[in-house]
């Protein structure tokens, strides 16, 4: 799978958008980009997946660039419990194929 | 149950000891995967189960690791005389077969060798 990479580490301030980068300069026409996240203690969490177009969820939107070489998590009221690990991966959306994590960015979100 | 669930929550090992940590997916969830995470660090693979066929054992570090998925449900990874260097939280996840979009993660099991 392509490598991405990622800031270690942002601060968000409570209720305002955060906004968490990643660039995946080698990605596959059939690779996806997906964001799961670590809250401490706990396992990852889904969080969304896209191929080429925007999404959007209840959880965050997830911008990909037209040339698909970055894109962008957003959530855009952070609060104190997204405070986390956030992992962006690029990965063939097959049953088999297992997560790639890198380091991530530990999102801080302060009150 | 709702979700993933592992078993023990903590183990503390003695350095030479086996120990087997369990896994039982999301009920109906054919793919099922292992994965080991360091201090500091992210998750990395394991193994890698569709139903009771283990199709996928490249993460797995050396033959002291053993997985096992005997009914397609519950998993058992097993650890034979452990050393310091195992001490992690060993995850388990599944998902649906045919998508491979979304993997439940359990809370993982957190082993320590001392």
């Amino acid at each position: 799978d392509a490598k991405t990479t990622q800031p270690p580490s942002m601060d968000c301030a409570e209720g305002r958008a955060a906004n968490l980068p990643c660039n995946h300069s080698t990605i596959s026409g059939n690779e996806y980009v997906y964001w799961y996240r670590q809250i401490h203690s706990q396992g990852p969490q889904y969080i969304i997946h896209g191929l080429k177009n925007n999404e959007t969820n209840e959880m965050a939107s997830l911008i990909i660039t037209e040339d698909r070489k970055s894109s962008t998590l957003i959530l855009p009221h952070a609060t104190l419990r997204d405070t986390a690990v956030y992992y962006c991966i690029v990965r063939v959306n097959n049953a088999g194929n297992m997560l790639t994590f890198g380091g991530g960015t530990r999102l801080m979100v302060k009150p | 149950g709702a979700g993933v669930s592992q078993s023990p929550r903590y183990k503390v090992a003695k350095r030479g000891q086996d120990v087997a940590l369990r896994c039982d997916p999301i009920s109906g969830h054919v793919s099922l995967f292992w994965y080991q995470q360091a201090l500091g660090q992210g998750p990395e693979f394991l193994t890698y189960f569709q139903n009771e066929a283990q199709l996928d054992k490249s993460g797995l570090p050396s033959d002291r690791f053993f997985a096992e998925r005997p009914e397609g449900s519950v998993s058992t990874l097993k650890i034979q005389r452990t050393q310091q260097e195992d001490s992690a939280v060993y995850l388990c996840a599944s998902s649906l077969w045919d998508r491979g979009d979304e993997a439940f993660f359990g809370q993982g099991t957190r082993l320590t060798v001392v």
